[in-house]
């Protein structure tokens, strides 16, 4: 069965930190892989996917992800995060949209 | 413009009164899917539409139901809701749910339902 787990389900950083929220799927053939994002208060926003090709993906507000095969990985990464990325990120394969249980980023003024 | 519309979006109801929340996406798209988000517990899928008159159960469907009779609407029905369905709804749609690489979905605003 398909399904994404996602390491942190919380984390508290300060402004200007390096941020790393880990995400490993378990299914094989085609994988195509997406971090959505929800902002306070807010719906669900498509923050970067991959699809195929370059395992390095580039995001929106800065946000990047790798794709790393032989570790079945998807982190997403940011190197320098700000207060406005205070959200819930969610790691989601393709197909039946199975949703993890998020990770809470709070950040500190 | 490209949107997924929920209505309402707050909702304060009693146990056991019917209500519908209505979903209406104008992309035409094929998949439409109903979502419950809860603290701790994430998104959880609650019924999904592969096209029109084709619905399926998702992974907590008990007290709710849905219907496809148009491409663009995708209702949520509590027949008889219950404190425990106390929750924040979110509808999406996407072209298809599998073998495509352009599988994003795009949520409504959400509706934020309290079961008194």
């Amino acid at each position: 069965a398909q399904s994404v787990s996602q390491h942190n389900h919380h984390v508290i950083l300060s402004e200007a930190a390096s941020l790393e929220l880990g995400c490993n799927y378990s299914y094989g053939g085609t994988v195509n892989l997406f971090w959505y994002v929800q902002y306070p208060g807010q719906h669900l926003q498509l923050l970067l996917k991959y699809f195929s090709g370059d395992p390095l993906v580039k995001g929106i507000k800065g946000f990047e992800a790798e794709f790393i095969k032989s570790k079945f990985s998807f982190n997403l990464r940011k190197p320098s995060v700000q207060w406005s990325d205070t959200a819930e990120y969610f790691c989601v394969p393709k197909d039946k949209i199975i949703f993890g249980k998020g990770t809470r980023l709070h950040i500190l003024p | 413009e490209a949107q997924v519309t929920q209505n309402p979006r707050y909702l304060i109801t009693v146990t056991g009164k019917k209500l519908t929340v209505t979903c209406s996406q104008n992309m035409n798209h094929e998949y439409m899917s109903w979502y419950r988000q809860d603290p701790g517990l994430g998104l959880r899928q609650i019924y999904y539409s592969m096209n029109v008159e084709v619905t399926d159960k998702g992974d907590v469907p008990e007290g709710y139901k849905v219907s496809r009779k148009e491409k663009r609407n995708f209702p949520l029905i509590l027949e008889s809701p219950s404190p425990n369905q106390t929750s924040l709804y979110f509808c999406a749609s996407s072209v298809r749910t599998s073998g495509s690489a352009k599988n994003i979905q795009y949520f409504g605003a959400g509706t934020r339902l309290s079961v008194l």
